[in-house]
């Protein structure tokens, strides 16, 4: 079976910095683009980060830019955000996302079922 | 970057036709052709319902299609069902090589 599975979320201060991770299994690693989208309960999709199958081209949403960071370790079949400077405007649930192909702007057609993160003082 | 331009809300009977637009610029919609849609029913993950601006995953319902016209695309859900109320989101590539999602927009079966 197909699977994402986000951890590291959590409560932080405004100004620090989170780890989050995703564990995928059921599927070959490194044949696929992934992300990080976000959501605010009762609001809409933000795509947060995004890289290719071997984390050469990566892509980031303009309100994180500079904040975040996106990786991935093929040979543990991992994939990371590193969150610094927080905001609270960055409180939301993180998904994990697989996307249709190698390409990280491709659509996405794996969900993990998110991690909460809450920037509050 | 702003978001793409969705419609907050459309409704329709059973059985009819609705339409959701999708409204970008060339930079994203326009230029490319990796526009996509999600469904998200409430407290469930987004599902993929169209990619690459008209193909449909699947087991996605051929009651949704897909189209593209300019810097607009839109999603049309034909012969309307219950299980169809939900956020729809559509979701594009742009230029500085990011990805963008739509505001969404609330379906409702009246």
């Amino acid at each position: 079976e197909v699977q994402l599975l986000e951890s590291g979320g959590g409560v932080i201060r405004p100004g620090g910095s989170l780890r989050l991770s995703c564990a995928a299994s059921g599927f070959k690693f490194d044949n696929y683009g992934l992300s990080w989208v976000r959501q605010v309960p009762g609001k809409g999709l933000e795509w947060v980060a995004g890289l290719n199958w071997n984390g050469k081209s990566q892509g980031y949403g303009e309100s994180v830019q500079g904040r975040f960071t996106i990786s991935r370790d093929n040979a543990k079949n991992s994939l990371f955000l590193q969150m610094t400077s927080l905001r609270v405007e960055d409180t939301a649930l993180y998904y994990c996302a697989r996307h249709g192909d190698i390409y990280y702007f491709q659509y996405v057609d794996v969900w993990g079922k998110g991690t909460t993160v809450t920037v509050s003082s | 970057q702003s978001a793409l331009t969705q419609p907050p809300s459309v409704s329709g009977s059973p059985g009819q036709s609705i339409t959701i637009s999708c409204t970008g610029t060339s930079s994203d919609i326009g230029g490319y052709k990796y526009v996509s849609w999600y469904q998200q029913h409430p407290g469930k993950v987004p599902k993929v319902i169209i990619y690459d601006v008209g193909h449909r995953p699947s087991g996605v319902s051929n009651r949704f299609s897909g189209s593209k016209s300019g810097n607009t695309a839109s999603l049309t859900i034909s012969d309307l069902q219950a299980e169809d109320e939900a956020d729809y989101y559509c979701s594009s590539y742009t230029d500085n090589t990011n990805v963008i999602f739509g505001g969404g927009t609330k379906v409702t079966v009246l």
